[in-house]
């Protein structure tokens, strides 16, 4: 079976940094995505890791290591816009949809 | 970027009628689409992956008699719930795999059904 998991709340302040952990145990690997959503909304792509390291796009980065079964998504510079729930996914194999952890609702404060 | 839209972005129906919710890949083409359904402060939840021109796969535990998911073209895909009840309101969201770059999925809006 599929777990991912990934705290269910986090609190910041703005101009802060704030780290989102999401540890996964999957049959399969194919890619790990994290995807932001704000209330009501559909979740918004930010970024997807296959291989082991660090992404950086902007203010956010992710990272992987396979090995660790762990990722974490790094949002530097917040702004309050970014309260939002982050969610973790993978992918087991290539061309499969994606498993969704139960997302991080993160609230930026002034 | 890819575009996907929903329509109704609401919906409040009566208990025992039909609804159609109709999801659109607006600048690409789509050959996968998913449907999802969440609940507050849960995650999404698959339900089912639409491939076009073909059945649809439904997750375990998804009713496809009841969810009639059709994917008629590369940038529509229709979920119809039947005889809906007051447990299946919810917010579904669809979502679009991008034809040439199979490793984004690109979501629509979502539908927010209420049933009475």
């Amino acid at each position: 079976g599929q777990n991912i998991d990934q705290p269910t709340e986090m609190t910041a302040t703005e101009g802060a940094i704030v780290q989102i952990n999401c540890t996964y145990q999957t049959s399969g690997f194919n890619g790990l995505f994290w995807y932001q959503q704000h209330a009501g909304e559909a979740p918004t792509f930010l970024s997807y890791n296959v291989l082991d390291g660090l992404e950086e796009k902007g203010r956010f980065s992710s990272f992987l290591s396979r090995s660790k079964g762990y990722s974490y998504l790094l949002l530097k510079e917040l702004q309050m816009k970014d309260s939002a729930s982050y969610l973790c996914a993978v992918r087991d194999r290539p061309r499969s949809t994606l498993t969704f952890g139960k997302g991080t609702m993160l609230l930026v404060s002034p | 970027g890819a575009v996907v839209s929903q329509h109704p972005s609401w919906v409040i129906c009566k208990s025992g009628t039909s609804v159609k919710i109709e999801c659109r890949s607006l600048d690409f083409q789509a050959t996968t689409m998913f449907w999802y359904r969440q609940f507050p402060k849960q995650s999404l939840m698959l339900m089912a992956t639409s491939n076009e021109g073909s059945k649809a796969t439904y997750e375990q535990g998804v009713e496809k008699d009841k969810f009639l998911i059709n994917h008629a073209s590369l940038t529509l895909s229709t979920l119809t719930v039947t005889s809906a009840h007051p447990e299946d309101s919810s917010f579904y969201i669809c979502s679009a795999r991008y034809r040439d770059r199979d490793y984004e999925q690109y979501f629509g809006p979502g539908t927010r059904l209420t049933v009475t």
